[in-house]
C-alpha cells in the first residue's frame, strides 16, 4: 500500500523555540494532506487540512499563527510549531489522501518541550 | 454535539472468542464509515470502510462491520480473535466532501494467548 513518512520521528525541544515536522506521501500525490494530535491513550484530533498550493484550513480551537501549515507539493506538507510550551507536547500525526479518498497515515511524531 | 462514540474503551478477550466493538455517531446526512487499526508500536492501518451499498462490509484479517443507518452504528466484528489482534482500534465518520475524518475515542483490545 502506499505509504506516508514523518520526520523526525521524536524531537525534544526547548520552550520558546520553533520545531518543524515533515509529512511525505512516498508512492502517490496527495492533494490534501491532514494533521492531528493525539494525546496519551486518547483518540486522534484533526488540528487542519492542508491542501496543495492554498492555505491550510483550521479546526476550531487551533491556533494557526502557533501551528504553521505549508504544502508546497503534491507530496510534502510541514508543520511548524512555533514558541512551543510544555503543553504542546503531544503525538502528531499526518495523513495523506489519494485521488480515491483513501487516508495513509504517518508514522507520527512524538514533541516533547522542556 | 456531534460526535463519535466508541463505548467499549477496554475490551479483554480469550483467544477463538468473538469481537464486537461498538461504534455509534451523531451525524445526519450521508456519511461515509472506517474503521483503522493501530498496532503497538506502529501507524494506524484501515481495517474496512463503507461508502455506500452493501451494508455489510469485510475488510482484512477476517474483520468485518455492519452499517445500520436507523442506529447510526457501525461496529466492528470479528469471529475468532487471535492474540496478534491485540492493538487499540478507532472507528471514524467522514461526513462531507472536506474528507475529513471524526475519529472516535479508540477501543484497546487485549486477547490474551
Amino acid at each position: 500500500g502506499a505509504v506516508v513518512s514523518q520526520h523526525p520521528s521524536w524531537v525534544i525541544c526547548k520552550s520558546g523555540t520553533s520545531v518543524k515536522i515533515e509529512c511525505r506521501s512516498l508512492d502517490f500525490q496527495a492533494t490534501t494532506m491532514f494533521w492531528y494530535r493525539q494525546f496519551p491513550k486518547q483518540s486522534l484530533m484533526l488540528m487542519a487540512t492542508s491542501n496543495e498550493g492554498s492555505k491550510a484550513t483550521y479546526e476550531q480551537g487551533v491556533e494557526k499563527d502557533k501551528f504553521l501549515i505549508n504544502h508546497a507539493s503534491l507530496t510534502l506538507s510541514t508543520l511548524t510549531v512555533t514558541s512551543a510550551h510544555p503543553e504542546d507536547s503531544s503525538f502528531y500525526i499526518c495523513s495523506a489522501r489519494d485521488r480515491v479518498n483513501e487516508q495513509y497515515f504517518g508514522p507520527g511524531t512524538r514533541l516533547t518541550v522542556t | 454535539a456531534q460526535s463519535v462514540s466508541q463505548h467499549n474503551h477496554h475490551v479483554i478477550l480469550s483467544e477463538a472468542a468473538s469481537l464486537e466493538l461498538g461504534c455509534n455517531y451523531s451525524y445526519g446526512g450521508t456519511v461515509n464509515l472506517f474503521w483503522y487499526v493501530q498496532y503497538p508500536g506502529q501507524h494506524l492501518q484501515l481495517l474496512l470502510k463503507y461508502f455506500s451499498g452493501d451494508p455489510l462490509v469485510k475488510g482484512i484479517k477476517g474483520f468485518e462491520a455492519e452499517f445500520i443507518k436507523s442506529k447510526f452504528s457501525f461496529n466492528l466484528r470479528k469471529p475468532s480473535v487471535q492474540w496478534s489482534d491485540t492493538a487499540e482500534y478507532f472507528c471514524a465518520v467522514q461526513k462531507d466532501s472536506s474528507y475529513k475524518l471524526i475519529f472516535g475515542s479508540g477501543t484497546r483490545l487485549l486477547v490474551r494467548p
